[in-house]
């Protein structure tokens, strides 16, 4: 079974603020994504990462890929009380013709004006 | 911007009833997914579905659920006999030949 641990789980902080949020597994994954859920909401994808080491940037948010393609992290740069949100990683598996995604638990994070 | 459409947003159901959640993918789409997610913990994946036919599914896709694509548009989620512990959202998901997942808004299942 492969197992994708989120950390924190929960995340609190003052607008403005920098934060990381962890993704971590035992697990090689062909590539890992970031979804943001809202409540009573679908995820919405943010981001794919594919390749060992890969750095994306999205305006304030960093995503890394490990080299082991294991784990990754989100970094946010000055926070905003818009990014407030439930954050998901999601590491896809495929085996011969078919894939799916394993998804972690998720940060919560609230940002506070 | 395209989406995926699902229907209905909310159903609630007595326990033992049949219900069929709908779904209208991306229109280009190939693969099409369902997951639920029960409430305060992680999505799980349910079913993957390409070329007219299942590619894989989890534990929890047993002989109570299926999928059709009954035309060029729809992609169901039927539940034979729901339990209890059938409640959750769930999330049907479609996405191209490469990138992520696109989901829908999903449907609340409540099983009374």
């Amino acid at each position: 079974t492969q197992l994708l641990e989120q950390s924190p789980q929960f995340l609190s902080i003052q607008e403005g603020e920098n934060l990381t949020v962890y993704c971590n597994s035992s697990s090689v994954f062909s590539s890992l994504q970031w979804y943001r859920q809202e409540p009573g909401e679908g995820p919405v994808l943010l981001v794919t990462v594919v390749t060992g080491g890969e750095v994306k940037k999205l305006k304030r948010l960093t995503f890394q890929f490990g080299d082991a393609r294991k784990d990754s992290s989100l970094h946010i740069t000055a926070a905003q009380p818009g990014d407030t949100g439930l954050y998901l990683c999601a590491g896809k598996i495929t085996q011969g013709g078919s894939e799916k995604l394993v998804f972690g638990k998720g940060t919560k994070l609230t940002v506070n004006p | 911007e395209p989406e995926v459409t699902q229907t209905p947003s909310h159903q609630v159901t007595q326990m033992g009833q049949e219900v069929i959640l709908r779904c209208v993918p991306i229109s280009n789409h190939l693969y099409f997914y369902w997951y639920r997610q029960i409430l305060g913990q992680k999505v799980e994946f349910l079913v993957s579905f390409y070329n007219n036919e299942i590619s894989e599914k989890s534990e929890i896709f047993d002989d109570q659920f299926s999928v059709e694509r009954p035309d060029g548009s729809n992609f169901t989620l039927k539940i034979r006999s729901t339990k209890l512990e059938d409640s959750a959202m769930y999330f049907c998901a479609s996405r191209g030949d490469r990138g992520g997942l696109f989901f829908g808004s999903g449907t609340q299942l409540s099983v009374l």
